[in-house]
């Protein structure tokens, strides 16, 4: 069966610094994969998505970048966090072609 | 512009009865809507689906109803159960090479028992 994992759990950041969130796929082969943000009182927002390694889209112009070194890795990184940046980070992947999106635990980043 | 709405932050329901949560969305090339359950620190399962082909899916205690004239679909849970406490999205995608999808804000139901 296929699961998904993130890590870490929770980050607490200061301002400036920088950051770095990974997702990995476990049980399947070329999925897409997807960076959302949850946050507060807030729905999901689609920050990153990816179809193939080093295939990246942006959804929204902002101080994160993602990266898809490996099939089943999927990355989160910023140079220099901003207070802003602070939220529920979600990853998910589905299969190509289907709707369905399935979704790690998260990570909730706190920027100081 | 948000195009995926739910205009309902909560809804409180007592065990046993019925809890209809509701979505509106304006985006016409929207042809795949779903629903996911939240947890607080957990992310979204996901929980029923429905092709705008068709205007009802059932799946046990949850029935998704799909209104394409008025850009409106609910989810129904009969009877709801303390368990179904959580926070509920609704999303939408359009036709698209990633199915990319768009959410709603949620919906906190609490069962009262």
């Amino acid at each position: 069966s296929q699961t998904i994992h993130q890590w870490p759990a929770t980050l607490v950041q200061p301002v400036g610094s920088p950051l770095s969130l990974e997702c990995t796929v476990e049980g399947t082969s070329n999925p897409n994969l997807y960076w959302y943000r949850q946050a507060a009182g807030r729905g999901l927002q689609l920050l990153f998505y990816s179809v193939g390694i080093g295939q990246i889209s942006s959804e929204v112009p902002q101080n994160l970048s993602a990266s898809r070194p490996q099939d089943r890795q999927f990355i989160l990184s910023s140079k220099k966090l901003l207070l802003s940046d602070s939220g529920f980070y979600l990853c998910a992947w589905s299969v190509p072609g289907n709707y369905e999106q399935y979704f790690g635990p998260g990570t909730r980043l706190t920027v100081t | 512009d948000q195009q995926v709405k739910q205009n309902s932050p909560s809804l409180s329901v007592q065990e046993g009865r019925i809890s209809i949560l509701n979505c509106d969305y304006t985006n016409s090339m929207f042809d795949y809507f779903l629903w996911y359950k939240k947890y607080p620190a957990e992310g979204p399962t996901f929980l029923i689906s429905i092709s705008s082909i068709k205007d009802k899916n059932e799946d046990g205690r949850f029935t998704v109803f799909l209104n394409k004239s008025a850009k409106h679909l609910s989810l129904h849970i009969v009877p709801s159960q303390p368990g179904d406490s959580a926070v509920y999205f609704c999303a939408a995608s359009a036709r698209s090479g990633a199915q990319k999808l768009v959410f709603g804000q949620g919906t906190r139901l609490t069962i009262n028992p």
